[in-house]
């Protein structure tokens, strides 16, 4: 089973901010890798997949990078509505398909 | 509109079992492979089972199997999560989650809150 970490745990950033998120991998992944925003009592929301690719109607301050084990989610300018829950999984070998323990976004 | 919706969740003790119910509107559910993936309370995600478009095939989590088993009916548009033998450390946020081009889940249900207690 591939084992994914986030870091960190929290991260505190000003409105306004580039937030940057990291994820890796305990073996390679390749490139499928991707990234869900979880607001608060809501279900996880795709964002990045392919470790790049914006899902359909993800703003454009979203940016995925990374390949094979480290990965960052980058937040470039960062709203009222981003200060929540980020989670990156693994799709390369399943099952089980794995996700990290997520990144909670705080306001600084 | 596409939509997932989850229903079945409840308070149930241990050792009994549960059905939980994942309704699907808006999209062709007989041409996508579909997963049920669970949320501790104030916990991660943790991905429990997945089904194939037609069925065919089944894989499941170490923690759920021989206990949990995923279904689906095609005709009604529905996927179903059975939860046999249940423990408290089934207690979670219980999503149905489609599964879109390259293995990633696209589209996610509300989910459905099972706690399991004496």
């Amino acid at each position: 089973e591939i084992v994914m970490t986030q870091s960190p745990a929290t991260l505190s950033v000003s409105p306004g901010e580039r937030a940057t998120l990291s994820c890796r991998a305990s073996q390679s992944v390749s490139s499928n890798l991707a990234w869900y925003q979880q607001k608060p009592g809501q279900a996880p929301r795709l964002l990045i997949y392919g470790a790049s690719t914006r899902a359909t109607g993800i703003p454009a301050r979203f940016s995925g990078s990374g390949s094979g084990t480290e990965f960052t989610l980058t937040i470039s300018s960062l709203q009222s509505e981003d200060f929540v829950v980020y989670y990156c999984q693994q799709y390369n070998n399943w099952p089980p398909w794995t996700f990290g323990q997520g990144t909670n976004v705080e306001i600084k | 509109q596409v939509q997932l919706v989850e229903s079945g969740g409840g308070v149930v003790q241990p050792e009994r079992s549960l059905r939980l119910s994942c309704a699907a509107s808006g999209f062709s559910f007989s041409s996508y492979g579909m997963h049920w993936v669970r949320q501790a309370p104030g916990k991660g995600l943790e991905w429990v089972a997945v089904i194939s478009y037609d069925g065919s095939n089944k894989y499941y989590a170490d923690s759920v199997k021989g206990r949990l088993t995923i279904s689906r009916d095609n005709s009604k548009n529905t996927l179903y999560l059975q939860m046999n033998s249940l423990r408290a450390e089934d207690t979670a946020v219980y999503y149905c989650a489609r599964e879109g081009g390259d293995y990633v889940f696209d589209l996610w249900g509300r989910g459905t809150l099972v706690t399991v207690s004496s």
